[in-house]
């Protein structure tokens, strides 16, 4: 099983600051099959990025994914106040075929 | 737009089932591989399995088979998750996702499946 681990677990930023968002898999992911989803409470994630490098309709392009391998990052370059929520990246390979990372908290500092 | 609605919130005792729906619309229904994804309350997302509704075919979770069940009735653009033997730990809302090279695409708005005696 490939096992995704984010980091930081909580990252506290103003808005108007750069955020940068790490996922490290426990074995190579194709870029292909690389994503990243945002949530807020109470509500469905959404899905940001796919193929590691990819908006998805209506993304700003403030959000951007990069990475290859075993290291991913999802920055945000200009945080807006709708931009703190939490952050999952999301993969497809191996069985089990679907893996979340656990989530990074985005706080307002 | 694309839009997926599901079932209201239900309450089960340990050890009875339950079905969700998921209804599509905005899209043809048969195109796209439907999936699960379930969160604990307070917890991350876990991956339960998909259906492709052009043919019925079904893909479990490990962890999962032998409980669930995906189906679909193409007439009515809606699919389905049947959880048996619930547990208290399967107390979770339960979403549906449209498929969309290797992510999801699209969510419905979930549904709180709460597992209490």
């Amino acid at each position: 099983e490939i096992v995704l681990t984010q980091s930081p677990g909580t990252l506290s930023l103003s808005p108007g600051e750069r955020a940068t968002l790490s996922c490290r898999a426990s074995q190579s992911v194709s870029t292909t099959y690389l994503a990243w989803y945002q949530q807020k409470p109470g509500q469905a994630p959404r899905l940001l990025i796919y193929g590691a490098s990819s908006r998805a309709t209506g993304i700003p392009d403030r959000f951007s994914g990069s990475g290859s391998g075993t290291d991913f990052t999802l920055s945000i370059s200009r945080l807006e106040p709708e931009d703190f929520a939490v952050y999952y990246c999301q993969q497809y390979g191996s069985s089990p075929p679907y893996t979340f990372g656990q989530g990074t908290k985005l706080e307002i500092k | 737009q694309v839009q997926l609605v599901q079932s209201g919130a239900e309450v089960k005792k340990p050890g009875a089932s339950v079905k969700v729906s998921c209804k599509a619309s905005g899209y043809t229904f048969t195109d796209y591989y439907m999936h699960w994804v379930r969160q604990a309350p307070g917890q991350g997302l876990e991956w339960m399995g998909w259906i492709y509704p052009k043919t019925g075919v079904t893909d479990y979770a490990q962890k999962f088979q032998g409980r669930v069940t995906m189906t679909r009735d193409t007439s009515i653009s809606t699919a389905y998750m049947e959880l048996s033997r619930l547990r208290s730990d399967d107390t979770a809302v339960y979403y549906c996702a449209r498929g969309f090279r290797g992510s999801f695409e699209c969510w419905g708005q979930g549904t709180l499946v709460t597992v209490s005696s």
